[in-house]
């Protein structure tokens, strides 16, 4: 299995208040991602990292924030959760495999943390 | 980015049965992969298939690729019980885009 744990597996929390999720690699992979998947949506990005202090926007941005400071580490928080953010989060890592137009990059997950907002 | 959508949604099936999962996308890819989820987990990566290629095999697993249709299949053969679980593709026409999965097709395989 790859090298990612993520933290808090499990958490609760009041609508408002802030979160941050960590995810944190020991593969010294480039890129990192982060995933949210709920019932009928399948798996969405919210936001993802090129490199340190890199990061682009995914699909579902908005109401979250990330940070990467270090190469294995990639934070993603919720500044004022709400309760649509009630979801299972998945952070994941890849890397480039091979150069030019056939280069793969297989991406690596974690075990996901589970967010309830209420 | 590109997003890989998922046919059927649901199958189930007898164990030692072949179950087929189908992939569509819409524009050029460079490769294309299959991934795995079993309930409560993450992702896992079971195969990739590069465009030049028309067909992987993996053990009880074979993938092949019609860039002329964009599509892709998923064939798992003498399926057991352990199979049960969703899966997913995902295209991607860069090696550095984040790729984009789609809601999956979920494979119950009942002993």
């Amino acid at each position: 299995d790859a090298g990612i744990t993520q933290s808090p597996r499990h958490k609760v929390t009041e609508t408002g208040t802030p979160v941050t999720l960590r995810c944190h690699q020991t593969e010294n992979h480039r890129y990192m991602y982060w995933y949210r998947q709920d019932p009928g949506h399948g798996l969405r990005l919210i936001h993802y990292s090129y490199g340190v202090k890199d990061t682009d926007k995914g699909e579902v941005s908005d109401g979250y924030s990330v940070s990467r400071s270090k190469t294995e580490d990639f934070l993603l928080t919720l500044e004022s959760a709400t309760s649509s953010q009630t979801s299972v989060y998945f952070c994941a890592i890849s890397d480039l495999a091979g150069q030019g137009p056939l280069s793969g990059n297989t991406i690596y997950f974690g075990e996901g943390s589970w967010l309830t907002v209420v | 980015s590109q997003q890989g959508e998922e046919d059927p949604q649901a199958l189930s099936i007898q164990e030692g049965e072949n179950a087929t999962m189908n992939c569509s996308y819409k524009t050029s890819i460079n490769n294309l992969q299959w991934y795995r989820q079993n309930s409560g987990r993450g992702l896992v990566h079971l195969i990739l298939i590069r465009s030049n290629e028309r067909e992987k095999h993996s053990g009880r697993l074979r993938v092949t690729l019609d860039t002329s249709k964009k599509s892709s299949s998923l064939l798992i053969t003498a399926s057991r019980a352990a199979d049960t679980a969703s899966y997913f593709c995902a295209a991607s026409n860069s090696g550095n885009t984040p790729l984009v999965f789609g809601k999956g097709t979920r494979l119950s395989v009942i002993a």
